[in-house]
């Protein structure tokens, strides 16, 4: 089944220690969406890749980081995490721009 | 600016009965998605509505958009302890790069 993937499901990092977090998908779609999601909101759009055409969020801190390497994968770099970067981190993909968005399983972060 | 309202935020409701979620927001709109997110678990799609007059039902949900009113409507009908989790609306604004701005969604709880 075609599919969005991300690994690892839980992570725990401590405060200031980089991690990166894994997306990949079987779709062939164009484009990947980053969502910041916090406890009890609604999820938070940090960037898209449009094939490797990166678009960031005016709002995104620049502690946040993402390569495409290509088009099955895309990694979501938190250089410096703080306490408040603690969230589930979602990864989505769509054909285009404007077409439905498909959710991967997310990935819980936990700093300490 | 650009805002998805929904109402209510919480809603606790018995077994058997009916109710309506609501969907405004605030300008122009391509399209407009439902979600549906249990504890712990990423997003699932529930309907993608595209025009005005739209209908689409599955199950015991039932989703409308009238985009003259800039409003949808999520109908549940005689509702389930399975149905309890939280919904999310999301628009894509006319215009936009297609970028989804979620309400801030609906957390369902049904008591036997």
């Amino acid at each position: 089944d075609a599919m969005v993937i991300q690994n690892p499901r839980y992570q725990v990092t401590q405060f200031g220690k980089p991690v990166t977090l894994s997306c990949s998908q079987t779709l062939n779609h164009n484009v990947m969406y980053w969502y910041q999601q916090k406890s009890s909101q609604a999820p938070k759009l940090l960037f898209h890749y449009y094939d490797k055409d990166f678009n960031n969020e005016a709002d995104t801190p620049d502690n946040f980081q993402s390569r495409r390497p290509n088009t099955s994968f895309c990694f979501l770099d938190i250089r410096s995490p703080g306490l408040g970067d603690a969230a589930m981190y979602l990864c989505a993909t769509s054909g285009s721009r404007r077409e439905e968005q498909f959710f991967g399983p997310g990935t819980r972060l936990t700093v300490l | 600016e650009l805002k998805v309202e929904q109402n209510p935020l919480f809603l606790s409701m018995q077994e058997g009965k009916n109710y309506t979620i609501y969907c405004n927001y605030s300008t122009t709109s391509d399209r407009l998605y439902w979600y549906r997110q249990d504890p712990g678990k990423s997003l699932e799609s529930l309907f993608v509505l595209l025009s005005n007059g739209a209908v689409k039902q599955e199950g015991r949900l039932m989703a409308s958009l009238d985009t003259k009113a800039r409003l949808s409507t999520l109908h549940i009908t005689a509702a389930v302890h399975d149905l309890s989790a939280t919904y999310f609306c999301a628009v894509v604004f006319g215009g936009s790069q297609g970028n989804l701005i979620f309400g801030k969604g609906t957390k369902l709880s049904v008591k036997p």
